[in-house]
């Protein structure tokens, strides 16, 4: 069964930037496509990127790709995510969730969620 | 970009059956997977692939796929259903793309 256990909630101010981890279980990392999506508050979930198993080449969304940054940590099966510019609209619940090499484009296991707040 | 429609709510009695649908343009050329949150939680995983179910999901959870409309069936619907639900497909122009998610309501 996979794991992943996210770091805490994080105050940011707007123009700042915030960092969140996503620590996986041992062999997730061989196994499983690792994405981060986003849910505003009271709204939907939005894509923001994915790290293929074994590293190789992210690929983000369009609308982020200016100032969002995904990196793994093979050596501590973590992967992390950075959101840069932060702005108001950027307040949300960050998830990290793991697709399987064979199912890749569903989600089969989710973190607990990271509550990212943009205030001055 | 490709875009997903759902109902914002459902209302069920207990027992009683619920249909959530998803509707896309031709989305029933894609595959259509279905997740439950429940308030505070992460989304949880009910139906992949229009019609599968992951282990340990109840046999109640069913789904289909046709023309525009995805639908996602709980029958004999529990107090512990009761959560949002929202589909999701992956499409080559939008990457992955989520429903607009609805409430359901026992």
């Amino acid at each position: 069964q996979v794991h992943l256990e996210q770091s805490g909630p994080e105050v940011r101010k707007p123009g700042a930037s915030v960092k969140v981890s996503c620590k996986a279980s041992e062999d997730t990392f061989t196994r499983f496509f690792l994405h981060w999506i986003r849910q505003a508050p009271g709204q939907g979930f939005e894509w923001m990127g994915m790290i293929p198993p074994g590293g190789g080449n992210i690929a983000y969304a369009q609308r982020f790709q200016d100032r969002f940054t995904m990196t793994r940590d093979a050596s501590s099966s973590t992967v992390y995510m950075e959101l840069t510019t932060l702005r108001s609209e950027d307040v949300a619940v960050y998830y990290c969730a793991a697709a399987g090499v064979a199912t890749v484009r569903y989600f089969d296991f989710w973190g607990q969620g990271t509550q990212v707040t943009v205030s001055s | 970009s490709y875009v997903l429609t759902q109902p914002p709510s459902v209302s069920v009695a207990p027992g009683k059956t619920a249909r959530i649908t998803c509707g896309g343009n031709n989305v029933g050329g894609k595959s259509v997977h279905w997740y439950q949150q429940k308030p505070g939680q992460a989304p949880e995983l009910v139906v992949y692939n229009d019609r599968d179910r992951p282990s340990g999901i109840p046999e109640r959870f069913s789904g289909s796929n046709s023309g525009n409309t995805a639908t996602l069936t709980i029958s004999r619907v529990e107090a512990g259903d009761e959560a949002d639900y929202y589909c999701q497909v992956w499409d080559a122009t939008s990457d992955f793309v989520f429903g607009t998610g609805t409430k359901v309501t026992v």
